[in-house]
């Protein structure tokens, strides 16, 4: 079965601080990979999204950045953190072949930038 | 651009009731929608996938219905327990885009 893991499950970091969210996804080949935000009192919103290695489409303007080194691993990124980056970060993936596929969410990792 | 409203924000109800969760979204053009459930502090867990092409999926006490023209769907639960109390989110892809775009959910709460 496929699994999908999220790490730290939480961190505290000051602002202007670097940032490393690292996802690795179990059990599964050539999946997309998703990074969404969830910001208090907001909805979720997609950051990035990546069909295979090394490729990597922004949603939203940031100071964020996505890489994919390998298959089924996906980080976020940031070379100093803004105090509106708080939030709650999950990493999703789905099956690649067609259009329309379920996308499954990992536990999250909750970001608090002080 | 897809935008997709759940009504009510929040909703608490005594064990045992069934209840009604609505979804609506401006943008007919779509894939699927899929229907999440979200503990405190938690990932999200995905209930029922509905594609275009269908009109309701069921899952145990959960069904969900899809109606495209009036741009609505629903979610029921039927014989509510405390154990659903969560967030409901639903989320639509649509056809101009990779990405779901996701209600701000509906808190509920079931009374014991």
């Amino acid at each position: 079965s496929q699994t999908i893991h999220q790490w730290p499950a939480t961190l505290v970091q000051p602002v202007g601080s670097p940032l490393s969210l690292e996802c690795t996804v179990e059990g599964t080949s050539n999946p997309n990979l998703y990074w969404y935000r969830q910001a208090a009192g907001r909805g979720l919103q997609l950051l990035f999204y990546s069909v295979g290695i090394g490729q990597i489409s922004s949603e939203v303007p940031q100071n964020l950045s996505a890489s994919r080194p390998q298959d089924r691993q996906f980080i976020l990124s940031s070379k100093k953190l803004l105090l509106s980056d708080s939030g709650f970060y999950l990493c999703a993936w789905s099956v690649r072949s067609g259009i329309g596929n379920e996308q499954y969410f990992g536990p999250g990792t909750r970001l608090t930038v002080t | 651009k897809q935008e997709v409203t759940q009504i009510p924000a929040a909703l608490s109800v005594p064990e045992g009731e069934n209840l009604v969760l609505n979804c609506s979204f401006t943008d007919s053009a779509i894939y699927n929608l899929q229907w999440f459930r979200q503990d405190p502090g938690k990932g999200l867990t995905s209930l029922l996938l509905i594609q275009s092409s269908q009109r309701e999926q069921t899952s145990g006490r959960l069904n969900a219905s899809l109606d495209k023209s009036s741009g609505r769907s629903t979610l029921y639960i039927a014989a509510s327990q405390p154990g659903d109390s969560a967030t409901y989110l639903c989320a639509f892809l649509s056809g101009s885009a990779r990405q779901l775009t996701f209600g701000s959910g509906t808190q509920l709460t079931v009374l014991p």
